[in-house]
C-alpha cells in the first residue's frame, strides 16, 4: 500500500520562528499537494507542485522528486498559522493517476 | 465567484438508513472529488468525477456511491448506514483532474 509519511506529527513554536514540515512518499507521483485545515474542518489548498519550489507570501513548498520528499516552510510564523497541515499525493498507476492519498497531518501551534 | 457548496452541513441518521449528500462545484469546474475524514483514519479518497464519468474510486464498500450531473453538481449516497460511517464528508472541485482542488466546508454526518 502506498503511504504518505509526515513529520513531525505535532509542533509547537514561538511566534516568529521558521517552521519546517516534512512529507515523504513511496513511489512515483504526478503531483503533491499541501493543504491547511483550521478547527471546524475547512480545508484550503496551499500548493500543488510536481517539481522545484513554489512560494506564496510567507509559505514556501519544495519537492525533491528523486528523494520522494517535500517540505513546507513557514517564515516569520504567526499565531494565525496555527492549523493542521496535510500533505497529499496523486500516485501514478496503470498509465493514469489515482485519487489523492493523504498524510496524517501535522498539528502546528504558534504561541504569541 | 461562489465557492464549493455542500449541503446539508450537518446530518444525523440512524443505523440502516441511507443518506444523500450534495456538492455544487465552483462555476466552470468540471471535476469533483469526494473525501471522508475521521479521527482514526484521517482523510481518505472516495471518488473522483469528471464530465459525469467516475474516473477513480477509493477503497470503500459498494454502499458508497456517487454521481455527477451535466451541470457538474455531484451527489454521494451511502446506503445501510453503519456507526463507522460517522465522519466529515468533504467535496472538492477543480477545473479538471490534476488541477488544484478547492474544498467545500463539508457535511458532518453522525450515525446513531
Amino acid at each position: 500500500k502506498n503511504e504518505v509519511e509526515q513529520s513531525p506529527q505535532n509542533l509547537t513554536a514561538q511566534e516568529g520562528e521558521f517552521i519546517t514540515i516534512n512529507c515523504s512518499y513511496s513511489v512515483g507521483i504526478s503531483a503533491l499537494h499541501w493543504l491547511q485545515q483550521h478547527p471546524g474542518g475547512g480545508i484550503v489548498s496551499l500548493f500543488m507542485l510536481s517539481s522545484g519550489k513554489k512560494k506564496h507570501g510567507r509559505l514556501i513548498a519544495t519537492i525533491n522528486i528523486q528523494e520522494k520528499h517535500s517540505s513546507l516552510h513557514i517564515t516569520a510564523s504567526h499565531p494565525r498559522d496555527s492549523a493542521v497541515y496535510i500533505c497529499a499525493v496523486r500516485y501514478l498507476s496503470g498509465g493514469g493517476a489515482d485519487g489523492l492519498t493523504f498524510g496524517k497531518g501535522t498539528h502546528l501551534i504558534i504561541q504569541p | 465567484k461562489a465557492g464549493v457548496t455542500q449541503t446539508p452541513r450537518y446530518l444525523i441518521k440512524t443505523r440502516g438508513q441511507q443518506v444523500t449528500l450534495s456538492c455544487s462545484p465552483i462555476s466552470g469546474h468540471r471535476s469533483v472529488s469526494w473525501y471522508q475524514q475521521t479521527p482514526g483514519q484521517g482523510l481518505q479518497f472516495l471518488f473522483e468525477y469528471f464530465s459525469e464519468t467516475q474516473r477513480n474510486k477509493g477503497n470503500f464498500p459498494g454502499r458508497f456511491s456517487g454521481r455527477q450531473f451535466s451541470n457538474s453538481r455531484s451527489e454521494m449516497n451511502v446506503s445501510t448506514l453503519e456507526l463507522g460511517d460517522s465522519a466529515l464528508y468533504l467535496c472538492a472541485s477543480s477545473l479538471a483532474a490534476g488541477y488544484i482542488q478547492y474544498f467545500g466546508a463539508g457535511t458532518r454526518l453522525s450515525v446513531l
